[in-house]
């Protein structure tokens, strides 16, 4: 089965740290980009992050921009996304997602939970 | 940036209506429009790519068209199962943008 799963989601203070993590199973995580989307509670969906296929090229939303950084593991099948300086409107449910091609989200983590807050 | 401005924010309709959504962006992004379905409380689920191709597993009763700044996502013959929000997502240029959503409920 095809399958993404986050994990590393919690509550943090603002100005804090966060790693979040995605495991990729039933498929060749090495051929595929993939992304971060975030969804503020109760809010729409807000896109965050991509990397290329072997984890060389990398873009940002500017709202995180030289806060958050995403990185991949592919002998792990594994995405991450370390997030520094966090703010309140970095909560968010965070979905980790598969890229088909062209930047069409065809396979989406269950999400995880990020709380900032004091 | 692209904006995607989805319309109606919601909408209410009975068992068999057909249902449609407009999705415009603010500048021509050809055919790169995608449409998600998202059922409260999970991850939303692709439904339709370059505007009007279905997903594989789709219902046909999904459907898409447009291109440009203009687009039209419909539901032929709404089903209890499509109680949902939907969003455009916008895939021509960085930063990728969704709309607003469309809340669709059952008169």
């Amino acid at each position: 089965e095809v399958q993404l799963v986050e994990s590393g989601g919690g509550l943090v203070q603002p100005g804090g740290s966060l790693k979040l993590s995605c495991a990729a199973s039933g498929f060749t995580f090495s051929n595929y980009w993939m992304h971060w989307v975030r969804q503020g509670p109760g809010k729409g969906l807000v896109w965050v992050s991509r990397v290329n296929s072997d984890g060389a090229w990398t873009h940002y939303a500017d709202s995180v921009k030289g806060r958050f950084t995403i990185s991949r593991d592919n002998a792990k099948k594994t995405l991450y996304l370390q997030m520094n300086s966090l703010r309140a409107e970095d909560t968010a449910v965070y979905y980790c997602v598969r890229d088909q091609g062209g930047d069409a989200f065809d396979i989406w983590g269950q999400g995880t939970k990020v709380t900032v807050s004091s | 940036d692209i904006q995607m401005t989805q319309s109606p924010s919601s909408l209410s309709a009975s068992a068999g209506d057909s249902v449609t959504i407009t999705c415009q962006a603010s500048q021509d992004i050809n055919n790169y429009l995608n449409w998600y379905q998202q059922k409260p409380g999970k991850a939303p689920k692709l439904l339709i790519l370059r505007a009007s191709t279905l997903e594989t597993g789709v219902p046909s009763r999904f459907s898409g068209s447009g291109s440009g700044t203009d687009f039209t996502f419909t539901i032929s013959g709404l089903q209890p199962e499509d109680i949902a929000t939907y969003y455009c997502q916008q895939c021509d240029n960085l930063p990728l943008t969704f709309g607003g959503g469309t809340r669709v409920e059952l008169k």
